[in-house]
Order: C-alpha cells, then sequence, then structure tokens
C-alpha cells in the first residue's frame, strides 16, 4: 500500500532557529514529491520535487529529494512567527490511472514562538 | 490570475440530507481533484476529472459522486449524510496535460458539519 510518512508530527521552536522536516515514502511508480503549507485553510503550494529538479530554494524555504532513500527534506532557516502553519507532503505516481491523485502525509504542525 | 474559489465556505447539514459543493478552477485549468481532510485521517483523494470525465477515483463509498462542466467548473455530492462526513472539502485545480501529474493548486474548502 502507498504510503507517505512525516515527521515529526508536531515542533516547537524559537524565532530566529532553523528547522528540518522530514518526508519518506513508499509509492509505486514515483513521479513527483510536493511541499504544501496550510494555515488557516487552503495548502499553498511550495515545491515540486521530481527526478529532473531534486533541489528547490525560495528565499528561506529550501527542499531536496533524496530519490535513493526515498524521502525529502524541508529546510526553513531564521524562522518567523508567520511560518507557523502544518507543511504537508504530498506524492504523485505516474501512469494513467493515477493522475490527479497525491498521496498526502499527516503533516508537521510547526509552531514557531517570538 | 484568480485561485481556485470553492462554494459555500460552510455548511451546516443533517444526517441524511444530501450536499452539493462547488469548485471553480484557475483560468485555463482543466484538471479538478477532490480531497476530504479531517483531523484522524489527513488528506485523502476522492477523485479527479478532467474533460468532463472522472479519469481517477479514490476509496469513497459511491455516496460521494462528482461531475465536471465543460468550463472545468466541478461539483461533488454527497447523499444520505453521515456525522462521519463532517470535514473539510478541498478542491484542486491543475493545468496538466498528457497524463503528466501537475503542480495542484488548492482552494480554500468547504467546512461541511453534519449534525
Amino acid at each position: 500500500e502507498d504510503k507517505v510518512v512525516q515527521s515529526p508530527l508536531s515542533l516547537v521552536v524559537h524565532e530566529g532557529d532553523t528547522v528540518t522536516l522530514n518526508c519518506s515514502y513508499e509509492v509505486t511508480n514515483f513521479r513527483s514529491l510536493l511541499w504544501y503549507k496550510q494555515e488557516k485553510k487552503a495548502p499553498t503550494f511550495l515545491f515540486m520535487l521530481t527526478s529532473s529538479g531534486i533541489e528547490k530554494k525560495s528565499g528561506r524555504l529550501s527542499s531536496i529529494l533524496d530519490k535513493k532513500e526515498l524521502s525529502s527534506i524541508l529546510n526553513i532557516t531564521a524562522t518567523q512567527t508567520g511560518d507557523s502553519a502544518i507543511y504537508l507532503c504530498a506524492v504523485g505516481r505516474g501512469g494513467s490511472g493515477n493522475t490527479g491523485k497525491l498521496i498526502f502525509g499527516q503533516g508537521t504542525t510547526l509552531q514557531v514562538k517570538p | 490570475k484568480a485561485g481556485v474559489t470553492q462554494t459555500p465556505r460552510y455548511l451546516i447539514k443533517t444526517r441524511g440530507q444530501q450536499v452539493t459543493l462547488s469548485c471553480s478552477p484557475i483560468s485555463g485549468h482543466r484538471s479538478v481533484s477532490w480531497y476530504q481532510q479531517t483531523p484522524g485521517q489527513g488528506l485523502q483523494f476522492l477523485f479527479e476529472y478532467f474533460s468532463e470525465t472522472q479519469r481517477n477515483k479514490g476509496n469513497f463509498p459511491g455516496r460521494f459522486s462528482g461531475r465536471q462542466f465543460s468550463n472545468s467548473r466541478s461539483e461533488m455530492n454527497v447523499s444520505t449524510l453521515e456525522l462521519g462526513d463532517s470535514a473539510l472539502y478541498l478542491c484542486a485545480s491543475s493545468f496538466r496535460t498528457g497524463g503528466l501529474q501537475e503542480t495542484q493548486y488548492f482552494g480554500p474548502g468547504t467546512r461541511l458539519l453534519v449534525l
């Protein structure tokens, strides 16, 4: 059965800290791994990683895909209170029978204290 | 470009009733996927529509159904509501061509409470 597991499930840090969120997956026909940030309602897209793009960076956020270890990390440097959210990892599979479906992990709840 | 919109944002129903939720994708996006989000199960895939056809379906009972219109807007329907259907229903759109998995952009969701 396809599985996406995130760790830790929750994390409390102070402003300025650096955090690393983990995502591991066991899926057949892996195609892409996506990171989302969910604050109130809608998950907001952060990064998509594939075989042709295993490292992405945007400002203080960066992510790496390790296809050998079937995992990904999301790094946030110099955290701010506005980074407090649930971070979701999702995996997409290839093949016509898998289109439109993302398999999500449980999410990591990050709280950044002033 | 306007984002994904969903209506209504909040809904309260009683057991046994049915409900219809609506989703308008980002302009130009042709694929719409629906997800159910609950504290216990997280985000679970319901179904995906592309060019008015259901292309993929998750493991939900037949009470959950959907459709897509020619303008790519989509609706999902839940009949004979149960207490366990209380959840946040999210729709996501993507451009999607040639069967490639494209980035999905989510709407704000519809919060459904079944009493």
